[in-house]
């Protein structure tokens, strides 16, 4: 496609449940990241891909978060047992290979845990 | 850590009126800055991107300065319209970026 897709576009958790929330970057984008936006602030940096290698992940909240990207293409964030803290819009983004460059972001996932 | 700041956090204006937004960051090593806009429920769309090397970049009724000895970003928007009422983001690349909080704008008819 022509711009970074997510899907879903919203995603209702009861609190405790296990969510995956998908990136699917611009065709030949080596770079893919992923932040997350409370209500009301600026995005936050989750995560860094550079094609499959996971360069760095110094921005998720705990060890119940984990993202990866197999084939060096989609992204999967994974949040297992979801709490309600968690309830924000996960932004991802995906540029060329080069730290200079802009990066595109998508629509974003909102998460809502109850 | 890279802090931005952004000031004010709200503002709100008569139609035709100029816009300034203020955009302040603490590590100037940095690739370039991003300026963004975003509405409500919706993803980013970036505005500008000023390269470190750079002082200033102008895409239509906005320009956006950079001074990175100061720390310091300027968007301006000018004779503001109805549909300019967002939220702007400043975004510092230094690989990844580091966002401000945005200023809320209302433009009013």
């Amino acid at each position: 496609g022509a711009g970074v897709s997510q899907s879903p576009r919203y995603k209702v958790a009861k609190r405790g449940q296990d969510v995956a929330l998908r990136c699917d970057p611009i065709s030949g984008h080596v770079s893919l990241f992923w932040y997350q936006q409370a209500l009301g602030q600026g995005p936050e940096f989750l995560t860094y891909f550079q094609n499959e290698a996971q360069l760095d992940k110094s921005g998720l909240p705990s060890d119940r978060f984990f993202a990866e990207r197999p084939e060096g293409s989609v992204s999967t964030l994974k949040i297992q047992r979801t709490q309600q803290e968690d309830s924000a819009v996960y932004l991802c983004a995906s540029s060329h290979n080069r730290a200079d460059q802009p990066q595109h972001f998508g629509d974003g996932t909102r998460l809502s845990i109850l | 850590k890279q802090e931005v700041t952004q000031i004010p956090a709200a503002l709100s204006v008569p139609e035709g009126e100029n816009l300034v937004l203020n955009c302040s960051f603490t590590d100037s090593a940095i690739y370039n800055l991003q300026w963004f806009r975003q509405d409500p429920g919706k993803g980013l769309t970036s505005l500008l991107l000023i390269q470190s090397s750079q002082r200033e970049q102008t895409s239509g009724r906005l320009n956006a300065s950079l001074d990175k000895s100061s720390g310091r970003s300027t968007l301006y928007i000018a004779a503001s319209q109805p549909g300019d009422s967002a939220t702007y983001l400043c975004a510092i690349n230094d690989y990844k970026l580091s966002f401000g909080a945005g200023t809320t704008v209302t433009v009013r008819a």
